[in-house]
C-alpha cells in the first residue's frame, strides 16, 4: 500500500523561506508530485521529482530522497498569495494515473 | 487550450437520491480520473478511465460508478446517496496513462451536499 505524511498546518512570514516536508511509504516508486490548492479552487501542479536531488523552478524548489522516503517543497520570498494547501502525492506503479495524496499542509503567510 | 470543465459546479441532494456528475477533459487528453475531497479524508482516488475502459479503481463502495465516452468525456454516478457523500468531487485529465510522468490537470470540481 501507500502512506503519505505531511504536517497539517504551517505559518510563515511574508518574504521568508518555508520548507514543507513529506514522508512516504510505497510498495514501488514512480515519482512524487507537489500540488498547490487555494481554498475553493482546483489543485494545480507545482513539481514532479523522480530522481534524488533538488529541482528548482523560480521561487519554488522540490527535493527528493528515495532512500529516505522523503521529499520537501521549499518556497522562497513568500508572498501572501502563497497561502494555500500544499499536497504531496505519489502515483501507483505499473501504469495508470492513480495518485495517493497526503492530507495536505495548510500554509498561512502573515505580514 | 480550454481546461478541464465539470458540471454542475454545485449540487444539493437528499439521502437516497442518485446523482450524475460530468467532466470534459482537456482536448486530446484520454485519461480521466475522479477524486473525492473531504476535510477529514483529504483527496481520495475514486477511479480512472482511459479509452472508455476503467484502468484503476479506489476503495469506494459499488454505489460509486463511472464511465467514459468515445470523446473522452466522463461521468460519475453515485446512487443511494448518504450524508457522508457530501464532498468536493474533482476530475483530472492527463494526456497519458503512463503513471508517474503523467501530470494531471484538475477541474474546478463539483460541490455535492447531501441533506
Amino acid at each position: 500500500g501507500q502512506n503519505i505524511d505531511q504536517p497539517t498546518e504551517m505559518t510563515a512570514t511574508e518574504g521568508a523561506i518555508v520548507q514543507i516536508n513529506c514522508t512516504y511509504q510505497t510498495s514501488g516508486f514512480n515519482g512524487l508530485f507537489w500540488y498547490q490548492q487555494h481554498a475553493g479552487e482546483a489543485p494545480t501542479f507545482l513539481s514532479y521529482n523522480v530522481l534524488d536531488g533538488l529541482e528548482e523552478k523560480g521561487r519554488f524548489s522540490s527535493f527528493l530522497s528515495r532512500s529516505k522516503g522523503y521529499s520537501y517543497l521549499l518556497l522562497k520570498e513568500l508572498q501572501m498569495k502563497d497561502s494555500a494547501s500544499y499536497l504531496c502525492a505519489v502515483p501507483i506503479t505499473g501504469g495508470g494515473n492513480k495518485l495517493t495524496f497526503g492530507t495536505g499542509t495548510q500554509l498561512k503567510v502573515e505580514l | 487550450k480550454a481546461g478541464v470543465t465539470q458540471t454542475p459546479r454545485y449540487l444539493i441532494k437528499t439521502r437516497g437520491q442518485q446523482v450524475t456528475l460530468s467532466c470534459s477533459p482537456i482536448s486530446g487528453h484520454r485519461s480521466v480520473s475522479w477524486y473525492q475531497q473531504t476535510p477529514g479524508q483529504g483527496l481520495q482516488f475514486l477511479f480512472e478511465y482511459f479509452s472508455e475502459t476503467q484502468r484503476n479503481k479506489g476503495n469506494f463502495p459499488g454505489r460509486f460508478s463511472g464511465r467514459q465516452f468515445s470523446n473522452s468525456r466522463s461521468e460519475m454516478n453515485v446512487s443511494t446517496l448518504e450524508l457522508g457523500d457530501s464532498a468536493l468531487y474533482l476530475c483530472a485529465s492527463s494526456p497519458t496513462t503512463s503513471g508517474g510522468a503523467g501530470e494531471q490537470f484538475f477541474g474546478p470540481g463539483t460541490r455535492l451536499t447531501v441533506l
